[in-house]
């Protein structure tokens, strides 16, 4: 049971690169998310998707924007990279928004230089 | 706005001894508090949780207690042992919200 895969492991792009981060799940939860997390700062919500065909900002989402494909997938999109983006990035999935256990993926290093 | 503060931000303990980590909140809360553990090079993975209905709840070596009247909850782990050192997160889903918000992470490093 792969649980949550995030694609690809690494990655760095230069400034004004678009990338797209790949996020799928396969324990058919309805809630998707997309974290990013910084050295002091935790864990920090980018958007979310609480069922599929629904997204919605979380606490840092300028700059990015997402995609929920399918159930299965939600998908991070950076149209324009820029250095404040270097961080590491977490796809998590739960059975429903709230109350509920998120799992997450291994997660991505991205570096902007 | 909501906010979870986590203390301390590094916990150094001798193996065998008890750690505990503290965790406040500002604004009222939800009834749902996961504490998760992350190791080096992984992604976050939930350990206990504890619903507002509990004061306390305990899986082998690891506790949870939650005082909502004073709105803090802490995690404690006794007999640490070597594989305990981690980053640990607690969280906590705000009246209103559908989504957690996460403290800034302890890290605990337990000496052999």
């Amino acid at each position: 049971n792969a649980g949550v895969t995030q694609t690809p492991k690494f990655q760095v792009l230069k400034t004004g690169q678009s990338m797209t981060l790949q996020c799928a799940q396969d324990m058919n939860h309805n809630s998707m998310y997309w974290y990013r997390q910084d050295p002091g700062m935790g864990l920090r919500l980018i958007y979310y998707s609480a069922s599929e065909g629904t997204t919605d900002k979380g606490e840092v989402p300028n700059g990015y924007n997402v995609s929920r494909l399918n159930k299965r997938e939600f998908s991070l999109r950076l149209e324009s990279a820029a250095p404040s983006q270097t961080s590491v990035y977490f796809c998590a999935s739960s059975e429903t928004p709230m109350n509920t256990e998120a799992f997450f993926g291994q997660g991505t290093r991205l570096t902007v230089v | 706005g909501e906010n979870v503060e986590q203390h301390p931000s590094t916990l150094s303990v001798q193996e065998g001894d008890s750690a505990v980590i503290k965790c406040t909140y500002s604004d009222s809360a939800s009834n749902y508090f996961p504490w998760y553990k992350q190791e080096l090079g992984k992604g976050p993975q939930l350990i206990i949780d504890i619903r507002s209905n509990v004061g306390e709840k305990k899986d082998q070596r690891i506790a949870v207690t939650l005082n909502k009247t004073a709105k803090h909850f802490s995690l404690h782990i006794t007999e640490t042992q070597p594989e305990d050192s981690a980053v640990y997160f607690c969280a906590a889903i705000f009246s209103g919200y559908s989504t957690l918000t996460f403290g800034k992470g302890t890290m605990l490093l337990v000496s052999p």
